[in-house]
């Protein structure tokens, strides 16, 4: 079982507040970085696929950056809103195994106080 | 729309009893996963299948079994043997390998 890990495990910030999260992940046999958002009582929701190092990707006020090289990936929140409260969960594919196994971290449990 | 549906939402087992939990996608996708929740731990995967009459063990596979005899179904049934099966099931589905997953909404099953 691969080890991915993520931090904060929760933080709380106010609304217009910015945020970041870690994701550290395997940095040998690397394959992609999903992100997903998971609100309360809904289904987990793909945010991003990435593949390549130094890869950026954004969807709205929602960015990620990626380092394979060692291991880690950063989400980033822009002017926090309350309906980007949800779980936020990072899974590394490896390379190799020839299937498409996703090894999940715990996620990081955000709280935009209005 | 296309989706995964799980079903049932809630499900109550008593010790002893087998129980099947569903998991149907419209998506035409090829792999289907099922991940099981813990508090505070991440999503472990159950069992796997990337293609038709053919599924694969995950990490925690001991007291679980599936089908995979359609394309659009990817039943999971835990046994009597499984030893803690109060959690939360996800199931999942992807067209290949670098795509997002698709999930449904996931059923919660308690031991009584």
């Amino acid at each position: 079982i691969l080890n991915v890990e993520q931090s904060p495990q929760s933080l709380h910030v106010q609304e217009g507040d910015s945020t970041n999260f870690t994701c550290s992940f395997p940095s040998s046999n690397f394959y992609a970085l999903h992100w997903y958002r998971w609100e309360t009582a809904k289904s987990p929701e793909a945010l991003f696929v990435m593949t390549l190092n130094g890869d950026e990707k954004k969807k709205g006020r929602i960015s990620a950056t990626l380092n394979t090289k060692e291991g880690y990936s950063y989400l980033y929140i822009k002017g926090s809103q309350p309906e980007d409260s949800a779980t936020y969960l990072c899974a590394f594919m490896e390379w190799g195994t020839g299937a498409n196994n996703l090894f999940f971290g715990t996620g990081t449990r955000l709280t935009v106080i209005p | 729309d296309g989706g995964i549906t799980q079903s049932p939402k809630y499900l109550f087992r008593k010790e002893g009893q087998n129980v099947t939990l569903s998991c149907e996608q419209n998506l035409n996708h090829d792999a289907m996963y099922w991940y099981r929740q813990d508090p505070g731990q991440g999503l472990r995967l159950i069992y796997y299948s990337q293609i038709v009459n053919d599924f694969q063990k995950g990490d925690i596979a001991e007291g679980y079994s599936v089908s995979r005899e359609k394309k659009e179904s990817f039943p999971l049934t835990v046994t009597s043997a499984q030893k803690n099966p109060t959690a939360f099931y996800l199931c999942a589905s992807t067209a290949r390998r670098v795509a997002h997953y698709t999930f449904g909404s996931g059923t919660r099953l308690t031991v009584v």
